[in-house]
């Protein structure tokens, strides 16, 4: 078992490029969500999916899409990155459909620079 | 929307020291989890605390639910230089909406 696998590891962008961010658990969770952590504001959560077919909005969704078209695979898509994206983003899933229930398990994290 | 503060931002102990981060939640919470980032790492589950008063204990570890399920504390007693990281609290509200809201976590240094 990989876990929850996020590529690529680190990322520089200039201001207006898009990109995607890839997500990936191999454990069959049913949920899967987006957070972004920045110095002194914590984990915020983007977008999440309570199952293939499924996304919703976090608590900072603008500039931010995302899909499930599978369980496995939850990308992260930046259309016109701002400086204010920059941060250090992280996947994270849980077993059950809501993550009341069961914990989440984090990827090890990109970090992008959008100069 | 539902907001998860959690206080102090940081703190410094000298090793042998207790140390101890609150956290508390705008509206009432069906549960709250707690975890544990390393520097350069990613965070990792610690324990989720379900029913009012809950106190569970790991170690050194006490982790705290309130009676009205809208604060949380962790305790550690007798910190050591492993204990250094980030600590968070997450919680999940009442209605199934699938969001597990993080505080700002406390950043804990021991000097040994």
């Amino acid at each position: 078992n990989a876990g929850v696998t996020q590529t690529p590891k680190f990322q520089v962008l200039k201001t207006g490029q898009s990109m995607t961010l890839q997500c990936a658990q191999d454990m069959n969770h049913e949920y899967m969500s987006w957070y972004r952590q920045d110095p002194g504001m914590g984990l915020r959560l983007i977008h999440y999916s309570v199952g293939a077919g499924i996304t919703d909005q976090g608590e900072v969704p603008n500039g931010y899409n995302v899909s499930r078209s599978t369980t496995e695979d939850f990308p992260l898509r930046l259309l016109s990155a701002a400086p204010s994206q920059t941060s250090v983003y992280f996947c994270a899933s849980s077993y059950s459909r809501f993550p009341r229930d069961s914990p989440l398990h984090f990827g090890n994290g990109t970090r992008l620079t959008v100069t | 929307g539902q907001q998860v503060m959690q206080i102090p931002q940081y703190q410094h102990v000298q090793e042998g020291e207790d140390f101890t981060t609150y956290c508390n939640s705008s509206t009432t919470l069906s549960n709250i989890q707690w975890y544990k980032q390393r520097p350069g790492g990613h965070p990792v589950f610690l324990i989720q605390l379900v029913k009012s008063g809950e106190v569970k204990k790991q170690k050194r570890l006490t982790f705290q639910f309130g009676e009205a399920k809208k604060n949380s504390s962790l305790h550690i007693t007798a910190t050591q230089t492993t204990d250094v990281g980030t600590y968070f609290c997450a919680g999940y509200g009442s209605s199934n909406t699938g969001k597990l809201i993080f505080g700002q976590g406390t950043t804990l240094q021991v000097k040994p």
